[in-house]
């Protein structure tokens, strides 16, 4: 059964945490991405990836860390730097980098 | 990347077409439009996605003039389920922007 997974679907955590979303795919796809949705507004690019080992900033990634050391697995770090961090957070991978094939979404909140 | 511009909301009735505008005056050659169906709490799902004149699948169909400059969404014998926003992209090079998006809404 192919698709996109992120975990968890609601996470919480205290300011000053680091937190660390997982992303999985198993579509064989090259390329993933991280967006923050905030309520009633769009998606905004964190990061994405379009090879193992590689990875390129979006429009807000101060505040946030990625890793793509598997073609699979794409997890995004929201640290302590970030200074509003409580967000719809969603993962897409794309073979070609128009159509993108998004995950559930984690919901975090940090109090 | 080109920016796109699309109403912020639009309201509709049940068993009729919707038709959805986005301008996107600055396209390139090489971009596709793309259109996108979010629901609450959950991430987008690809609609449709064309580079000129018509595109049409099971879900809707996207009219293109010959100037790329606009595109049209189309949503036939809509239903109270495609209540949700829908995101006009304008993509190149493997990097999308979305905007606000428009909120459709679906009345009985």
């Amino acid at each position: 059964d192919g698709g996109i997974t992120q975990s968890p679907k609601y996470l919480f955590r205290k300011e000053g945490q680091n937190v660390t979303l997982s992303c999985e795919q198993n579509l064989n796809h090259d390329a993933m991405y991280w967006y923050r949705q905030d309520p009633g507004q769009g998606l905004r690019l964190i990061y994405y990836s379009q090879i193992v080992n590689d990875f390129q900033k979006g429009d807000i990634a101060e505040g946030y860390s990625v890793s793509r050391e598997k073609k699979e697995s794409f997890p995004l770090t929201v640290t302590s730097a970030q200074k509003n961090p409580t967000a719809f957070y969603l993962c897409a991978s794309s073979p070609t980098g128009y159509e993108q094939y998004f995950g559930p979404g984690t919901r975090l909140t940090v109090t | 990347l080109a920016k796109t511009t699309q109403p912020i909301s639009m309201d509709s009735y049940e068993g009729q077409e919707v038709n959805i505008t986005c301008s996107h005056n600055n396209i390139a050659t090489n971009d596709y439009i793309t259109w996108y169906q979010q629901f609450p709490s959950q991430g987008p799902r690809f609609i449709i996605q064309g580079y000129k004149t018509k595109v049409t699948n099971e879900v809707a169909s996207l009219f293109i003039p010959a100037d790329r400059k606009s595109s049209t969404l189309s949503l036939p014998r809509v239903s109270l389920s495609d209540t949700a926003v829908y995101y006009c992209l304008v993509e190149a090079d493997d990097k999308i922007i979305f905007g606000k998006g428009t909120r459709l809404h679906i009345l009985p």
